[in-house]
């Protein structure tokens, strides 16, 4: 059974900083990963999809790595800004349907 | 393109009653998957739409069913609720054979009295 971990579950950085969001998985037989951004009560937007073959994706400030055969994955944020505060969350494809498999989430607050 | 919507935002139900939920794909996509999350959990797969049959489920019991439509829209039936269904469903599409990303609603937020 597939179990996504990341960490931190929450991370509060002065507006500007860079920051690193991680991202385990158990099961390295995946088709791809996916990050997603939520905001309180919201949908899920997509941010980032690497596919099993890839390393890595990039779009503007975000920057997504995937190590398959060690089951990580990192989001890295680039001079962040009080509108990049949500939860950020990893997803995992898999199984039959490739399915998703969530972790819990990184709530990110950046301060003004 | 039209994103993937969902209706209604929020529903109030009374536990042991049933509820219905449904959902529009983006254009384009012909695979629907419904997620239960919990409040400060990550969404769970409850299951997968194809071609207007289930091809993939997720833990979850039978009272929680689904349909497709020949448009790829769908519907979510939780029969028999209770306390714990209380969540925000959403839906994903996908399109299927591509490269596997999927595409949010913005959910249905379901409270069981």
């Amino acid at each position: 059974k597939q179990e996504v971990t990341q960490i931190p579950a929450a991370l509060s950085v002065p507006e500007g900083e860079n920051l690193v969001l991680n991202c385990s998985f158990t099961d390295s037989a995946i088709y791809n990963l996916q990050w997603f951004r939520q905001d309180p009560g919201k949908g899920l937007t997509s941010l980032l999809l690497i596919q099993s073959s890839q390393r890595e994706q990039t779009s503007g400030r975000l920057n997504a790595s995937l190590d398959k055969s060690s089951g990580r994955s990192t989001l890295y944020i680039a001079a962040s800004q009080p509108g990049d505060s949500a939860t950020y969350l990893c997803a995992v494809g898999s199984g039959s349907a490739r399915q998703l498999t969530f972790g819990s989430g990184t709530q990110l607050t950046v301060l003004p | 393109e039209t994103g993937v919507t969902q209706s209604p935002t929020h529903l109030i139900k009374t536990r042991g009653q049933q509820v219905t939920l449904r959902c529009s794909s983006q254009s384009g996509h012909n695979t629907v998957s419904w997620y239960q999350q919990a409040l400060g959990q990550g969404p769970q797969f409850i299951f997968q739409y194809y071609r207007e049959e289930e091809n993939g489920r997720g833990n979850f019991p039978p009272r929680f069913s689904g349909l497709q439509f020949p448009n790829y829209s769908s519907e979510l039936n939780v029969n028999a609720l209770e306390l714990d269904d209380s969540a925000l469903y959403l839906c994903a599409s996908k399109r299927a054979g591509g490269p596997n990303e999927q595409f949010f609603g913005p959910g249905t937020r379901l409270t069981v009295l």
